[in-house]
């Protein structure tokens, strides 16, 4: 699977939106970009993912270029609550998810 | 409602004791995997199963072992010949087939007493 990379952190202003990117340069075309995010001490939560169309639930939105090289996940009205650890991964469908691998990921701070 | 469940949330073992971390998942899925997570750092991945009475190892699998007797259940065991056993460990199940994402649990904070 491809590997992805992510900024070490992030600071927003509460109310504003969130926009945190991710690189999957040598992403492969049957690839998918999941996000998911970890509040501290607890287990990471899935966000949303994609596979080459722009995709939005309640969450958030998905943004992914053209070439598919890379990704923004975006929090449209950030609130406290959004404080966490942000990670970007890839995986192929049909494949074993443990291959995926979890970074150190970006921490976004949001700010009153 | 379906998810995972791991127990305990806090655990704590004295050195030279093996101990057992519990999940179990009713979501019917088919994959189940161990994670180890120290602080500030991403997810390592210990052991997985894809299936009932298989597993294979992960990339940190030294000093760690596993079962896969029900399709629900998955538990880990963190034996004594793992020397820096103080973590957070994350179990998390996956529906084979498609691009599902990965579930978790809450996680299981091990110290060592």
């Amino acid at each position: 699977d491809a590997k992805t990379t992510q900024p070490t952190s992030m600071d927003c202003a509460e109310g504003r939106a969130a926009n945190l990117p991710c690189n999957h340069s040598t992403i492969s075309g049957n690839e998918y970009v999941y996000w998911y995010r970890q509040i501290h001490s607890q287990g990471p939560q899935y966000i949303i993912h994609g596979l080459k169309n722009n995709e939005t639930n309640e969450m958030a939105s998905l943004i992914i270029t053209e070439d598919r090289k890379s990704s923004t996940l975006i929090l449209p009205h950030a609130t406290l609550r959004d404080t966490a650890v942000y990670y970007c991964i890839v995986r192929a469908s049909n494949t074993n998810a443990g291959k995926s691998t979890f970074g150190d990921g970006t921490t976004l701070t949001v700010k009153p | 409602d379906g998810g995972i469940t791991q127990s305990p949330k806090y655990l704590f073992r004295k050195e030279g004791q093996n101990v057992t971390l519990s999940c179990e998942q009713n979501l019917n899925h088919d994959a189940m995997y161990w994670y180890r997570q120290d602080p500030g750092q991403g997810l390592r991945l210990i052991y997985y199963s894809q299936i009932v009475n298989d597993f294979q190892k992960g990339d940190i699998a030294e000093g760690y072992s596993v079962s896969r007797e029900k399709k629900e259940s998955f538990p880990l065991t963190v034996t004594s010949a793992q020397k820096n056993p103080t973590a957070f460990y994350l179990c998390a199940s996956l529906r084979q087939g498609g691009n599902q994402p990965q579930h978790f649990g809450d996680g299981t904070r091990l110290s060592i007493l």
